[in-house]
């Protein structure tokens, strides 16, 4: 497609409940990058994947938080058991082979009741 | 460690005016990656200018332009003659060179042009 994709764009979930969301990148980005944000704030990292490869986890704020990029294109984020505290908007990022710059999906907006 | 910091959180022009936006960063790294992002109501970060670190020209873009200086650590937005559209979040963020890693962003400026 022609830009970053993410879906759904709003999501409600009540506190317990397990969470997906899907980021389609850039065809052809090879890197894809997911972040936090919460509100007001800058978005923070989550975790990193160059083709199906997950390089980094490190910014995934506990263990209820999984990612995953199984044929190298399209990025599920999944949260278990949501909290409160996971109500942030999530964005998706890729990055292709030739520059640094990360081109952004809109983001998902998720709200946990 | 990397760190970006944009001390003005919100800032409030009239039309026409000029404005500037401040960005200070840390890194002990000597090549790295400087971008300024646009944040609509929308959600989008929208990509606006990278520098690459040896790289100290300042540049213009219509009515953007940006300031690099390295001997302050400092990568400053200035838009000329405001329009309402530029109303906006504004992130500065960092990147090191050569390293698979994250872009390390600010915590943002919330831009308000009022008419």
């Amino acid at each position: 497609g022609a830009g970053v994709s993410q879906s759904p764009r709003y999501k409600v979930a009540k506190r317990g409940q397990d969470v997906a969301l899907r980021c389609d990148p850039i065809s052809g980005h090879v890197s894809l990058f997911w972040y936090q944000q919460a509100l007001g704030q800058g978005p923070e990292f989550l975790t990193y994947f160059q083709n199906e490869a997950q390089l980094d986890k490190s910014g995934l704020p506990s263990d209820r938080f999984f990612a995953e990029r199984p044929e190298g294109s399209v990025s599920t984020l999944k949260i278990q058991r949501t909290q409160q505290e996971d109500s942030a908007v999530y964005l998706c990022a890729s990055q292709s082979r030739s520059g640094p710059e990360a081109f952004f999906g809109q983001g998902t907006r998720l709200t946990v009741v | 460690a990397q760190k970006v910091t944009q001390a003005q959180t919100e800032i409030s022009v009239v039309e026409k005016e000029d404005v500037t936006l401040d960005c200070v960063y840390e890194t002990r790294d000597t090549t790295y990656y400087l971008f300024w992002y646009k944040q609509p109501p929308s959600g989008e970060l929208v990509f606006l200018i990278r520098r690459n670190s040896f790289d100290e020209q300042n540049e213009i873009s219509g009515r953007y332009s940006w300031n690099f200086q390295k001997s302050t650590s400092s990568f400053n937005f200035t838009i000329t003659a405001s329009q309402v559209v530029d109303s906006a979040v504004y992130f500065c963020a960092l990147d090191i060179m050569n390293r698979d890693d994250k872009i390390i962003f600010g915590k943002g400026t919330r831009l308000h042009i009022l008419p």
